[in-house]
């Protein structure tokens, strides 16, 4: 595709749930980052994904993020047992190696 | 504290007039430095790339400053226009391709 997309645009769930984020890169592009993004805040690191591995996870809060890039392109970002500090707007980004393209965002509310 | 800060938080100008951003980093050196505009419900999106040893960038009517002594670095805009509204958020941009964001600093024209 043109850019890096980003589905759901929105999801609302309940405290408790699992929810699944997914990221399209641009095509080709070999690096994916996962950011998180907390109202009024800028972005802060997750995860950086190099082909199929995970390059950095130290970002990740703790054991109940896990992201997923089986085939090294769509990305899958994997939040168990939600809690309501949860909520924020996730942001994807792919490169070839230099400048980090953005997708629009996942905005999760946990209730 | 952040190792990137950035002020004002928010700023109000009319349209027509110039504006400046400004951003501190606390930890040096770095591969470069970046200035991103946000809109409200995008990913940010990449307006002045700066290495360590450039002073000044500029991109139309954005221009970016770094004084690496001082450890700082500013975003002028120009004859402000109306959909220059937005979050501009610094980054700091290190060698792994991890990103170190600033908090943002949310500029809204008023007509």
């Amino acid at each position: 595709g043109a850019g890096v997309s980003q589905t759901p645009s929105n999801k609302v769930t309940e405290k408790g749930k699992y929810v699944e984020l997914r990221c399209d890169p641009i095509s080709g592009h070999t690096a994916l980052y996962w950011y998180r993004q907390s109202l009024g805040q800028g972005p802060e690191f997750l995860i950086y994904f190099q082909g199929t591995g995970a390059a950095d996870d130290s970002g990740l809060p703790n054991d109940r993020f896990f992201a997923v890039r089986p085939e090294g392109s769509v990305s899958t970002l994997k939040i168990q047992r939600t809690e309501r500090g949860d909520s924020a707007v996730y942001l994807c980004a792919s490169s070839s190696g230099g400048e980090q393209f953005f997708g629009p965002g996942t905005r999760l509310t946990v209730l | 504290k952040n190792q990137v800060e950035q002020s004002p938080q928010s700023l109000i100008i009319l349209e027509g007039k110039n504006c400046t951003l400004q951003c501190n980093y606390t930890v040096s050196p770095f591969s470069n430095l970046r200035w991103y505009k946000q809109d409200t419900g995008r990913g940010p999106v990449s307006l002045t790339i700066m290495t360590f040893s450039e002073n000044t960038k500029s991109n139309g009517r954005y221009t970016a400053t770094l004084d690496a002594d001082t450890k700082q670095s500013s975003l002028h805009i120009t004859a402000s226009q109306l959909s220059d509204s937005a979050s501009y958020i610094c980054v700091r941009y290190n060698q792994g391709g991890k990103l170190i964001f600033g908090q943002g600093t949310e500029l809204s024209v008023k007509p």
